[in-house]
């Protein structure tokens, strides 16, 4: 079965750091991209960042908001992927979920097909 | 590519058709995923390359695509479909999600 966990939130200080994991299991984790999405509380998701497979360079992207102050990064050997977040803003808080994509090396697969339950951040003084 | 929805939000009754659009604000072919949120709840996959629907997602819904506008298509809406629904662009980083519209049952 696949299984992607969230952990890492909580309750920080603006300015101050969290580092969230997401910890797969029940596929061949080596094998897929993943995703950080968010959602604020009432709002809609956004896209955050991806850190692709060995395959593809283990090269991230980032969205424009984020750029600077977080970074995704993974260990295979672990089944986990990172979200680092530093210089939080108070508009930050939201659910954080990490979602995969399959890298197949046969065209564009979809993100998305499963994805871990969440994990609040809050950021306030 | 910043991504477009309408309607924001619709009512309809049980059994009826409901058709929700988004716009890619640049070509992105035909990488475009529809997701189904509930609330307290992950995003599920309905669709993606336009039109592909997902594994043991039900018949009554479907995608289609025009240059670039997209279409998400509840044949017969059921209770069950209430929920928020958004469209997501694969095709390039960033891979935004559209605003969302939300579906209830009149």
């Amino acid at each position: 079965e696949v299984q992607l966990v969230e952990s890492g939130g909580g309750l920080v200080q603006p300015g101050g750091s969290l580092k969230l994991s997401c910890a797969a299991a029940g596929f061949t984790f080596s094998g897929s991209a993943i995703h950080w999405v968010r959602q604020a509380s009432g709002k809609g998701l956004e896209w955050i960042g991806r850190v692709r497979s060995n395959r593809n360079g283990y090269v991230t992207s980032y969205t424009a908001s984020v750029k600077g102050r977080f970074i995704i990064s993974r260990d295979d050997s672990r089944n986990t992927a990172y979200l680092q977040m530093n210089s939080l803003k108070i508009e930050d808080s939201a659910v954080y979920y990490c979602t995969r994509q399959p890298e197949t090396g046969r065209g564009i697969t979809p993100p998305g097909d499963y994805w871990g339950q969440g994990t609040l951040v809050a950021v306030s003084s | 590519t910043e991504m477009t929805q309408s309607p924001t939000s619709l009512s309809a009754s049980v059994g009826d058709r409901v058709t929700i659009t988004c716009r890619a604000g640049q070509g992105i072919a035909t990488y475009l995923a529809w997701f189904q949120q509930k609330p307290g709840t992950a995003p599920k996959l309905l669709i993606y390359e336009a039109s592909t629907l997902q594994s043991g997602v039900p018949s009554r819904f479907s995608g289609s695509a025009s240059g670039p506008d997209f279409t998400l298509t509840i044949s017969s809406l059921h209770p069950e479909d209430v929920a928020t629904y958004y469209c997501q662009n694969y095709n390039t980083a960033p891979f935004t999600f559209g605003p969302g519209t939300k579906v209830e049952i009149k």
